[in-house]
């Protein structure tokens, strides 16, 4: 079975300031996708970055970062400089790459951040 | 080009009533799946259609039924409703081929009263 696990709750910072979201996961699937997704307050589930297992490489985008250790199971998404638009809840997400399961989300708890101004 | 859309935004239900959502997927997407997100939970995998069939579907008891049509749109009906059914139902649609490439919905919120 498939798990995932944000283990931080909630996280509060003061505009400006750089933070880690940490998510760790656990499959027994050799190859898999991982996906991180931000909700904010509308309710819609928007996309930031889909890495693929084979893929370790990690990836900067603008203020996003993504740490992807296949050795920890872990993926982790920092973000550069906070604003208070960035304020969400963020999901963490694995889907298998091939098999029945393909294209199933099985998402982490969640971690809500508020950036204050 | 309109995105996933999905209706009624909010809803009120009594316990033991049925109620049916609907969603539209975004513009050539042929698959459609849905999740349910309780308060302060990630969301968790109802089912999927394709080509009119239910191709997976997630731990939910058989209160839960969906339906794809031809123009590819779907319904998520559920009979017999709980107060723990109350939740955010998030519609995701995708090509088949494509399809961990998913846009979600803003989704419906279900209150059962």
């Amino acid at each position: 079975a498939q798990k995932v696990t944000q283990a931080q709750t909630e996280i509060s910072v003061v505009e400006k300031e750089d933070v880690t979201l940490d998510c760790v996961y656990e499959t027994r699937d050799t190859t898999y996708y991982l996906f991180w997704y931000k909700q904010p307050p509308s309710g819609e589930l928007v996309f930031l970055i889909r890495r693929n297992s084979f893929d370790e490489q990690n990836e900067i985008s603008g203020r996003y970062s993504w740490n992807f250790q296949k050795s920890t199971s872990s993926f982790n998404f920092t973000i550069t400089a906070s604003q208070v638009v960035d304020s969400a809840v963020y999901f963490c997400a694995l889907s298998e790459a091939r098999g029945t399961s393909y294209g199933k989300l099985t998402f982490g708890q969640g971690t809500i951040l508020t950036v204050h101004p | 080009d309109a995105g996933v859309t999905q209706s009624p935004t909010h809803l009120i239900k009594t316990r033991g009533q049925q109620v049916t959502l609907r969603c539209s997927p975004k513009s050539g997407h042929d698959t459609v799946s849905w999740y349910q997100q309780a308060l302060g939970q990630g969301p968790q995998f109802i089912f999927q259609y394709y080509e009119e069939e239910e191709r997976q579907r997630g731990n939910f008891p058989d209160r839960f039924s969906g339906h794809q049509f031809p123009n590819y749109s779907s319904e998520l009906n559920v009979n017999a409703l709980l107060l723990g059914d109350s939740a955010l139902y998030l519609c995701a649609s995708s090509f088949w081929d494509r399809v961990t490439e998913a846009f979600f919905g803003q989704g419906t919120r279900l209150t059962v009263v």
